[in-house]
């Protein structure tokens, strides 16, 4: 099975701050990375599919950047409501596997 | 509006069995293939099975070691999750998840992201 590894595994930033994670797989799988944020006690809410595109209604302050065994989620500037976990997830082949989550607090 | 409602979920004695059903609404559910997703309690996400439409590409996460079937009655709009020799460590929340219409680039299409997810459902084995 692919292993997902996620940096880092948790961050404090400030608010309007660039926040960067990073995804690496433990083998390459194209463009077939999605990532998503967890909130304490919700489901998690899908904010990127194909690695670089924007699920409908996701602020416009998400991106994601990769190919191949390495990819990044950027939040361009930082918002009080951008707290909770983020997951990258492969769909190359079965079994879909996740990463570990990176989690981020708002300093 | 879409909608995924789990239910099911419950406290279970060690070898014990349970069987987790999903509610879809607001969407044709016999068109979209449907995971089921688990989350131990303070832990990541796991994936658990797959099942695609119209009941093909049947496929599970190796921890399953054939306890669990995946199923889905596409006139009632429910997917399903039949759960044998529970373990302590299949204690967790269980979602369900609607996988993507396909989105097509480069001669490559791909679907297998979740794109809608119920509020889940707790399932507890313990003695």
């Amino acid at each position: 099975a692919i292993q997902l590894t996620q940096s880092p595994s948790s961050l404090s930033a400030s608010v309007g701050d660039r926040v960067t994670i990073t995804c690496r797989a433990s083998q390459a799988i194209g463009s077939a990375l999605a990532w998503y944020q967890q909130k304490p006690g919700k489901p998690p809410n899908l904010l990127i599919y194909v690695a670089s595109i924007l699920q409908a209604g996701v602020p416009s302050r998400f991106s994601g950047s990769g190919s191949g065994t390495d990819f990044t989620l950027t939040i361009s500037s930082l918002q009080p409501e951008d707290f909770g976990t983020y997951y990258c997830q492969h769909f190359n082949n079965y079994p879909f596997t996740f990463g570990p989550g990176t989690t981020v607090d708002i300093k | 509006e879409v909608h995924l409602l789990e239910s099911g979920g419950d406290l279970v004695q060690p070898g014990g069995s349970l069987r987790l059903s999903c509610a879809a609404s607001g969407f044709t559910f016999r068109n979209f293939a449907m995971s089921w997703v688990r989350q131990a309690p303070g832990k990541g996400l796991e994936w658990v099975a797959n099942i695609g439409d119209p009941g093909r590409n049947i496929y599970y996460a190796d921890f399953v070691e054939g306890r669990f079937t995946v199923s889905r009655d596409n006139s009632q709009n429910t997917l399903y999750l039949q759960m044998n020799s529970l373990r302590t460590e299949d204690t967790a929340m269980y979602y369900c998840a609607k996988r993507s219409t396909s989105y097509c680039i480069g001669g490559t299409c791909y679907s297998a992201y979740f794109d809608l997810w119920g509020r889940g459902t707790l399932v507890t084995v313990s003695s």
